[in-house]
């Protein structure tokens, strides 16, 4: 069945880094935008980066740019996040999702996220 | 980038509708059609119910419906169910390449 599953959190202290990994299975991963989403304990949800389908663009929110990175492998179905400079601001429980369509049209399939806790 | 504004809660009865409200701006919502909402219920990842302002996934009730009036878009759930109680969040296209979602609204099913 359609899946995304994600690995890689952890408890990071702050100023580390972290990579993160998703896993695709059941749709041709080549061909959607992946998005990562956050949410921190207790808070709502926040928009985190996208990435196209191809790897050719990639946009971030205003406070995760220049220390985060998504990219993707299509070889492997796999995308990632990596995660530098870590702040305690940057606890959440990270999850991947898929695009409906092309880029911001909804996210239809998610994982079940993976939790990153910055702490000293 | 500032997040949409929801109510932070709404109730209804069995049997009743319910209306969400998620309110942004002609930078957002009034801006374009990519509009969607999600339902989360405790410790679950997110679930698409609206896309596109109104449009329902696969697998969907059509109990769930979704509008927009300018600024801002709505989500209405019809004849109430137990199951329906979860957070709500909507989610709109926020220009350059950004996306922004409301801060969440509980429904309670009395």
């Amino acid at each position: 069945q359609v899946q995304l599953v994600e690995s890689g959190g952890g408890v990071v202290q702050p100023g580390r880094s972290l990579r993160l990994s998703c896993a695709a299975s059941g749709f041709t991963f080549s061909t959607y935008a992946i998005h990562w989403v956050r949410q921190a304990p207790g808070k709502g949800l926040e928009w985190v980066a996208v990435i196209w389908y191809d790897g050719s663009n990639k946009y971030y929110v205003d406070s995760v740019k220049g220390r985060f990175t998504i990219s993707r492998d299509n070889s492997k179905n796999t995308l990632y996040l990596q995660m530098n400079s870590l702040r305690a601001a940057d606890t959440a429980v990270y999850y991947c999702a898929k695009d409906i369509s092309k880029s911001f049209d909804g996210l239809d399939v998610w994982g079940q996220g993976t939790t990153v806790s910055v702490s000293s | 980038q500032s997040a949409l504004t929801q109510p932070p809660s709404a109730s209804g009865s069995p049997g009743q509708s319910v209306t969400i409200s998620c309110t942004g701006t002609s930078s957002d919502v009034g801006g374009y059609k990519y509009v969607s909402w999600y339902q989360q219920h405790p410790g679950k990842a997110p679930k698409l119910m609206i896309y596109e302002v109104s449009k329902r996934p696969s697998g969907v009730p059509d109990r769930f419906s979704g509008s927009k009036s300018g600024n801002t878009a709505s989500l209405t759930v019809s004849g109430l169910q137990a199951e329906d109680e979860a957070h709500y969040y909507c989610s709109s296209y926020a220009g350059s390449n950004s996306l922004v979602f409301g801060g969440g609204t509980k429904l309670t099913v009395l």
